[in-house]
């Protein structure tokens, strides 16, 4: 398999619901990020977290790293319609000019 | 907020001529990179660049591709010679030289149709 995997691939939910992926990694990391693409647009970074943390909030979002596991998960509490999107993890390698690996994403739709 | 912008947002090209995508980073970035996307699959990495040369690129990255800073503000990618699967969107991103936990920046990308 290959690096940054999410899952579940394709998440429907009722507006208010809380969402939850998670995304697999096979190597060592910098850090690992989330970044957000609605349909046909570019991607937002989300949140970042370093190797040698384990949880980070920002707003709604609620990112965990599991570094024994390989493992990261994003937590998108009182969802909105207008939080459908599609959700990719990335995993960091490297300090400098970085590389930065895409999975293949999460396709969020709430429904309001 | 300062933002990358990407020039055109839709290229068509007959396939066999050359294309030349335009970004322009966020100023101030050290940083800069660009990824594909071919339609419902995930974001590929080609190339970074940095000090005016290529840090890294990967295999899609071949010799029918390159890439340059002209002037200090923008940073191309030029396809020499477009084949069918190059239809793609093509993100530009940048970063800070800010410490190893900058976000990379992307732009809306360009979408590129070859025919």
């Amino acid at each position: 398999s290959q690096q940054g995997e999410e899952d579940p691939q394709a998440l429907s939910i009722q507006e208010g619901e809380n969402a939850t992926m998670n995304c697999s990694y096979k190597t060592s990391i910098n850090n690992l990020q989330w970044y957000r693409q609605n349909s046909g647009r570019g991607l937002v970074h989300l949140i970042l977290i370093r190797s040698n943390e384990r949880e980070k909030h920002s707003g709604r979002l609620r990112v965990t790293l599991d570094t024994s596991k390989k493992s990261s998960s994003l937590l998108i509490t009182a969802s909105r319609a207008a939080d459908t999107a599609s959700y990719f993890c990335a995993t960091v390698v490297g300090g400098g000019y970085q590389k930065v690996t895409f999975g293949i994403g999460t396709k969020l739709q709430v429904i309001p | 907020e300062p933002e990358v912008t990407q020039t055109p947002s839709h290229q068509v090209t007959q396939m066999g001529q050359e294309v030349i995508l335009r970004c322009v980073p966020i100023s101030n970035h050290l940083y800069f990179y660009w990824y594909r996307q071919i339609l419902g699959q995930k974001v590929e990495f080609l190339v970074s660049f940095y000090n005016n040369e290529i840090s890294e690129k990967s295999e899609i990255f071949d010799d029918q591709f390159s890439v340059e800073r002209p002037d200090g503000s923008n940073f191309t990618l030029k396809i020499r010679s477009t084949k069918l699967e190059d239809s793609a969107m093509y993100f530009c991103a940048s970063r800070s030289g800010q410490g190893a936990h900058q976000p990379q920046h992307f732009g809306d990308g360009t979408r590129l149709s070859i025919l």
